[in-house]
């Protein structure tokens, strides 16, 4: 069966200072795999996707670039923090080609920059 | 663009008293509507699947249906584990690339027993 991990679990990083979130899929082979956002009592916000190795693309500007240096392998990056990158960032996958639509989520990152 | 409206933002119910969640949306070419289960603090859990209109699938105490507007998850005789934030989805044909979905806000479920 397919499972995703993603880590940490929480985070608490000053502004200025640089992230890396990893998430990895197991169970499955080309996946799509994206990174969400989630603020407070809202929707979830897409950010980035990925259809492939090295395959990004960005949904909304911002200060967050996004690798995919391995097929199951996605990581969301900053090199400064700002406070307003505070939230739940959420890993996901589905299958690619004419595969399955839903999509798989991880437990999530909480992302406190103080 | 696709755009995903769902209502009450909360609802507290008694264990056992029946009710539905509503979600409305607008999408250019429905390819699926999903329903997720989210806990405080987790990820988003995967409940269904529903691709076109008089659809209806069921899973536990649990039922969506589908309509060419909206959908509904009727919660028949909740129990307290079922309170969590329902969230529901859409991907549309456009999207053939990404298959990105567009998430509505949520209704948070409170059962009380």
């Amino acid at each position: 069966s397919q499972t995703i991990h993603q880590w940490p679990a929480t985070l608490v990083q000053p502004v200025g200072s640089p992230l890396s979130l990893e998430c990895t899929v197991e169970g499955t082979s080309n996946p799509n795999l994206y990174w969400y956002r989630q603020a407070a009592g809202r929707g979830l916000q897409l950010l980035f996707y990925s259809v492939g190795i090295g395959q990004i693309s960005s949904e909304v500007p911002q200060n967050l670039s996004a690798s995919r240096p391995q097929d199951r392998q996605f990581i969301l990056s900053s090199k400064k923090l700002l406070l307003s990158d505070s939230g739940f960032y959420l890993c996901a996958w589905s299958g690619g080609g004419m595969g399955s639509t839903e999509a798989f989520f991880g437990q999530g990152t909480r992302l406190t920059v103080v | 663009e696709d755009q995903v409206t769902q209502s009450p933002e909360a609802l507290r119910l008694q264990e056992g008293e029946s009710s539905s969640l509503n979600c409305s949306y607008t999408v250019s070419g429905l390819r699926g509507l999903f329903w997720y289960r989210q806990d405080p603090g987790k990820g988003p859990e995967f409940l269904f699947t529903l691709y076109s209109a008089g659809e209806e699938k069921e899973k536990e105490r649990l039922k969506a249906t589908l309509t060419k507007k909206e959908s509904f998850l009727h919660i028949t005789a909740p129990k307290p584990e079922d309170s969590a934030t329902y969230l529901c989805a859409v991907q549309s044909y456009m999207d053939t690339g990404r298959r990105a979905l567009t998430f509505g806000s949520g209704t948070r479920l409170q059962v009380q027993p």
